[in-house]
């Protein structure tokens, strides 16, 4: 299995542009999670998806963050428009939840994303 | 409220002494813990778990960690360091209020020195 995967690797855009990052689960994984790192605020949870539904969006800053999963091997993340606070490291990360277990999450390589 | 600490933000060790990265853990009810390290412009990569049963946990790349409930500590060792070792390394535990959230430790900069 190739794990997680992340496109672009690196993003550097210009403030108010859009921006898409885009993610491809484990395959046979039912949730995905959309995390963002940087140095002041550590590892935060943006947005959960369970079976393609967005289950707890509390995590995304503001109206300018949009996420998508219209099928079990995909998602986006969204920025519009971008601005320069949003320079950070975007990972998507996959596992496999039942009811009765709690699996560990596998990690996508990361968007790093600098907006100037 | 449910937290997890790190109480180190960084640990050097000398190559082929053991290594210990702290963690301790506050939540109600039985932990689900989890280590996970990070190397340089890479991501997360999960190294253990523990759920139930023997409370030492052997992981990937030789490390393990040791669940002490009286304690509430989740720490990660390993015998012999290797320089290769050197990494972010992140404690995080389930959230019991979602069941689905892992709370994130801030990490432990890892530095092993030949």
């Amino acid at each position: 299995d190739a794990g997680v995967i992340q496109s672009p690797r690196h993003e550097v855009t210009e403030m108010g542009q859009e921006v898409t990052l885009r993610c491809k689960p484990i395959s046979g994984h039912n949730s995905l999670f959309w995390y963002r790192q940087t140095m002041m605020r550590g590892l935060e949870l943006l947005i959960y998806f369970n079976n393609n539904v967005p289950i707890d969006d509390s995590g995304m800053p503001e109206d300018r963050f949009s996420a998508k999963m219209p099928n079990a091997s995909f998602s986006t993340l969204k920025i519009q428009p971008s601005e320069p606070r949003d320079s950070a490291v975007y990972f998507c990360a996959s596992s496999f939840r039942t009811s009765g277990t709690y699996n560990e999450q596998f990690f996508g390589p990361g968007t790093r994303l600098t907006v100037l | 409220a449910q937290s997890v600490a790190q109480p180190e933000d960084q640990v050097n060790v000398a190559e082929g002494n053991p290594l210990t990265v702290k963690c301790t853990y506050s939540v109600s009810g039985n932990p689900y813990l989890f280590w996970y390290v990070q190397y340089p412009n890479r991501g997360l990569q999960f190294l253990l778990k523990y759920i139930t049963g023997d409370n030492l946990v052997k992981g990937s790349y030789g490390f393990e960690a040791e669940f002490n409930k009286s304690q509430t500590s989740f720490h990660l060792k390993k015998p012999s360091a290797l320089v290769s070792d050197s990494a972010l390394y992140f404690c995080a535990v389930r959230d019991m209020d979602s069941n689905y959230q892992l709370i994130w430790g801030a990490g432990t900069k890892l530095i092993i020195k030949p």
